[in-house]
Order: C-alpha cells, then sequence, then structure tokens
C-alpha cells in the first residue's frame, strides 16, 4: 500500500495569512493526488483533485501543486471558515491512502 | 441536488455483523463508482472499498479484506456494506462516497453521506 504523510500535523494561524500544508507519498503517485477540508461532526469536503484542479465551487484562495512524491496545499488569505483538518489521499492506486490529517486552528 | 445517506450504523458485539446502506438521489448512480470511507472516533479517514458501477470490480483495504463486502442494487439507487466478524478496531463513522472519475482514471470523492455509526464493544 501507498503511505501517506502529511506535514505538519497541526498548525496554527491567523486571520489573512497564507499557509502551506505538504503531503509526501512513499512511492510516486503522478498527480494522483486530492486534498479534502473536514470540520467537527461533518463530511470532508473535496477540494483540490488531480493535484491541483479546483472543485467547483470551492473558493480561489486554496490551490494545490506538486507531482510524483511531494505536493501542496496552499491557503492564502485564511478566512474564518477555514480552520478545519485537510487531509489528502492518494488515488493512484488502491487501497486509496489517506494522510493522516493536518490540524489547522486559529492562533 | 446529490443526495446520499447512510444508515444500518449501530451497536454491535464483537464478533458480530451488520450491515450499512446508503440511499443516493439527484444523479445517475448506475454510472458512478462508489466508496466507503471510514472514521474511528478523534482519528483520520480510512478508504474501506469501493465499487465500479456496473459491480464488476471491487477493491479493499487489507484489513477487511474477507470480512466487509461492498455492493451495490442499480435499480434502488442504493450501496451496501457488509460486515461480518467485527472487532473493536472497526469502530467508526462510515461514510459513503460517490467516486468521479475522469480522464485518466483520476478518482477522486465528490459527495459524501452524513455518515453513520458503527460501534462495536461488548
Amino acid at each position: 500500500d501507498i503511505q501517506m504523510a502529511q506535514s505538519p500535523s497541526s498548525l496554527s494561524a491567523s486571520v489573512g495569512d497564507r499557509v502551506t500544508i505538504t503531503c509526501r507519498a512513499s512511492q510516486g503517485i503522478s498527480s494522483y493526488l486530492n486534498w479534502y477540508q473536514q470540520k467537527p461532526g461533518k463530511a470532508p469536503k473535496l477540494l483540490i483533485y488531480a493535484a491541483s484542479s479546483l472543485q467547483s465551487g470551492v473558493p480561489s484562495r486554496f490551490s494545490g501543486s506538486g507531482s510524483g512524491t511531494d505536493f501542496t496545499l496552499t491557503i492564502n488569505s485564511l478566512q474564518p471558515e477555514d480552520f478545519a483538518t485537510y487531509y489528502c489521499q492518494q488515488s493512484y492506486s488502491t487501497p486509496f491512502t489517506f494522510g493522516q490529517g493536518t490540524k489547522l486552528d486559529i492562533k | 441536488e446529490v443526495q446520499l445517506v447512510d444508515s444500518g450504523g449501530g451497536l454491535v458485539q464483537p464478533g458480530g455483523s451488520l450491515r450499512l446502506s446508503c440511499a443516493a438521489s439527484g444523479f445517475t448512480f448506475s454510472t458512478y463508482w462508489m466508496s466507503w470511507v471510514r472514521q474511528a472516533p478523534g482519528k483520520g479517514l480510512e478508504w474501506v472499498a469501493n465499487i465500479k458501477h456496473d459491480g464488476s470490480e471491487e477493491y479493499y483495504v487489507g484489513s477487511v479484506k474477507g470480512r466487509f463486502t461492498i455492493s451495490r442494487d442499480n435499480a434502488k439507487n442504493s450501496l451496501y456494506l457488509q460486515m461480518i466478524s467485527l472487532t473493536v478496531e472497526d469502530t467508526a463513522v462510515y461514510y459513503c462516497a460517490r467516486e468521479r472519475v475522469l480522464t485518466g482514471s483520476y478518482f477522486s470523492d465528490d459527495y459524501w453521506g452524513q455518515g453513520t455509526l458503527v460501534t462495536v464493544s461488548s
């Protein structure tokens, strides 16, 4: 199975900040990488697919980049509603494994 | 509007069985892959299984192979997860999700159910 490692595990930031979350795959996965946002008690929400494509309806302050083994999710100008937990997921081969998550909270 | 409604969770003893259901509406169910993803209390997401639109292919995470079976009834717009030989490690919220597949076999879960809690405890 492909292992996904996110860093950091947690992150504190302020409204208006720019933050970057990193995801590393245990082997090359081309651009088969998704990012999800999850708020407490809610189902995850797809933000980015195919490493850099923005899901319909997701604000443009979210962006993704990377290919191969190293990927990043960047959030520009953090908004109050962005404080949540973020997960990467590889869809290169089954099982489609997730990273352990990055919890983003308010500084 | 796409809707996925998960049901069937509950309390079950170790070694017991449970069948989860997911009722889909608002899209052509028979043309989409579907998946189950779970989340243990306070933990991260774990992909469990998926099934092709016509039911001809199924894939599982290793920890549930031989114990869980994903299935679907396209006539009823429903997805199922039959779980047997449950252990305390299977305690989690189980979500069904629609797997969108784009050109190049790019899979992503674009719609999710609300989740149903399975608690395995004596």
